[in-house]
């Protein structure tokens, strides 16, 4: 079946220290999206893609880099780690043209940032 | 700016009572409105959406939603409660031509469900 990954699921790091969040999706969907979900902010957008070598801010982006060198991959870089980083993070993907389109979730990555 | 306003932070309802979680937005043009779940310990799950038409939409699970434009609300509502319903419900609003913000979520509302 295709699904959504990421990886790892638990992840402690220092501050200061590059990290790479890992996203992989096998259903050939166009759009994929990078989300932080923080108490009482809920899901905050940090970067998306629309397709291969395009990549947009979202509305939490400073600190953070995506590239997207193929469908099914985007990983989120933490360029010097920082302690309000601490949060979950969730990758999604959609298929089609724009943001109307469904967007199917993945479970999700704990990051602690001491 | 385009927002969604969950009211309700946490509810607390008895199993097999009914439900209804409140969304309002603020958005100028028709929007693109969704209810996503998210159980304990897992990413978000589409429950239903709207985009045009019929203003009540079902969805899975036993949900539904009603699009009322004159009061800018999209509430959900479950006519009986099972405890696996216990979670966490996010409105969120889509925009078109948006910048740098294509779907806007609300902060969520977490669901209690009591024997």
């Amino acid at each position: 079946d295709a699904e959504i990954t990421q990886s790892p699921r638990h992840k402690i790091t220092e501050t200061g220290r590059q990290v790479t969040l890992a996203c992989h999706q096998t259903w050939n969907h166009n759009n994929m999206f990078w989300y932080r979900q923080d108490l009482g902010h809920g899901l905050r957008l940090i970067h998306y893609s629309y397709g291969v070598q395009d990549t947009n801010k979202g509305e939490v982006s400073d600190g953070y880099s995506v590239s997207r060198s193929n469908t099914e991959d985007l990983p989120l870089t933490l360029e010097s780690a920082a302690s309000s980083q601490t949060s979950v993070y969730f990758c999604a993907s959609s298929d089609g043209q724009g943001p109307q389109e469904t967007q199917y979730f993945g479970p999700g990555t704990r990051l602690l940032v001491l | 700016a385009q927002s969604v306003t969950q009211p309700d932070i946490h509810i607390t309802v008895s199993e097999g009572a009914s439900l209804e979680l409140r969304c309002n937005y603020s958005y100028g043009a028709t929007p693109y409105l969704f209810w996503y779940v998210q159980s304990p310990g897992q990413g978000l799950q589409l429950l239903l959406k709207y985009f045009s038409g019929d203003t009540l939409v079902q969805g899975i699970k036993g949900f539904e939603a009603e699009f009322k434009r004159s009061q800018s609300s999209f509430n959900l509502r479950k006519p009986s409660v099972h405890w696996s319903d216990a979670a966490e419900y996010f409105c969120a609003v889509a925009q078109l031509n948006s910048g740098n913000t294509p779907l806007v979520f609300g902060k969520g509302t977490r669901l209690s469900v009591i024997a």
